[in-house]
């Protein structure tokens, strides 16, 4: 079984919908992250939580909320979507210090 | 914010030869760390080096960090069609890691 979980792997929605992306890790890792990937751009970071009561903003987190619902699950809200958010979205996990980040398999987001 | 900056973008290669890809950054670092994502898939941590560090070897990977010129320099050497695949680095400063564009590797069997 995966270590971080994505669902769902795929998803293609209108504009205007809410969505919700879900992260859970079986690595007993305080910390996790919500990237998005776009061709050309690299991995932006969305937000961050370094534990269950903390979150934080990262570069472009307008237009997205999250939720850290417990230390394994974190997920990313699009409130109202619209197409410029079409994207690869990552889900990371890490201990902290200089431990390394594990990613999830992704989920690929189309917004029509 | 810290952002690494690979280059060169793509490069295709015959298996056996070596693969060089560079980096650059404009902040102070902790570490700085390389990366591995296959066609569809998340990332993948390949070797991480400290700011005081010069060179570091895992396997068939050799990491370079110059902190006066600010960048870094991955080599896999005798590389395998396995190895085909997109490469990034991220700088690690502020218990965040900010991720360069990424270079696409081809390896031709």
């Amino acid at each position: 079984d995966a270590d971080v979980t994505q669902t769902p792997r795929n998803r293609i929605t209108k504009t205007g919908k809410r969505i919700m992306l879900e992260c859970s890790q079986t690595k007993g890792h305080d910390r996790m992250y919500w990237y998005r990937q776009d061709p050309g751009l690299g991995l932006r970071l969305i937000y961050y939580s370094f534990d269950v009561k903390d979150i934080n903003k990262g570069e472009i987190s307008d237009g997205y909320s999250v939720s850290r619902q417990a230390q394994a699950k974190f997920s990313l809200s699009l409130e109202s979507a619209i197409p410029n958010q079409t994207a690869l979205y990552f889900c990371a996990t890490s201990g902290g210090g200089e431990q390394p980040q594990h990613f999830g398999d992704g989920t690929r987001l189309s917004i029509l | 914010s810290q952002q690494g900056e690979e280059d060169p973008q793509a490069l295709s290669i015959q298996e056996g030869e070596n693969a060089t890809m560079n980096c650059s950054y404009k902040t102070s670092i902790n570490n700085l760390q390389w990366y591995r994502q296959n066609s569809g898939r998340g990332l993948v941590h390949l070797i991480l080096i400290r700011s005081n560090e010069r060179e570091k070897h895992s396997g068939r990977l050799r990491v370079t960090l110059d902190t006066s010129k600010k960048s870094s320099s991955l080599l896999i050497t005798a590389s395998r069609a396995a190895d085909t695949a997109s490469y990034f680095c991220a700088t690690n400063g502020n218990n965040r890691l900010a991720f360069g564009k990424g270079n696409q590797v081809v390896v031709i069997p």
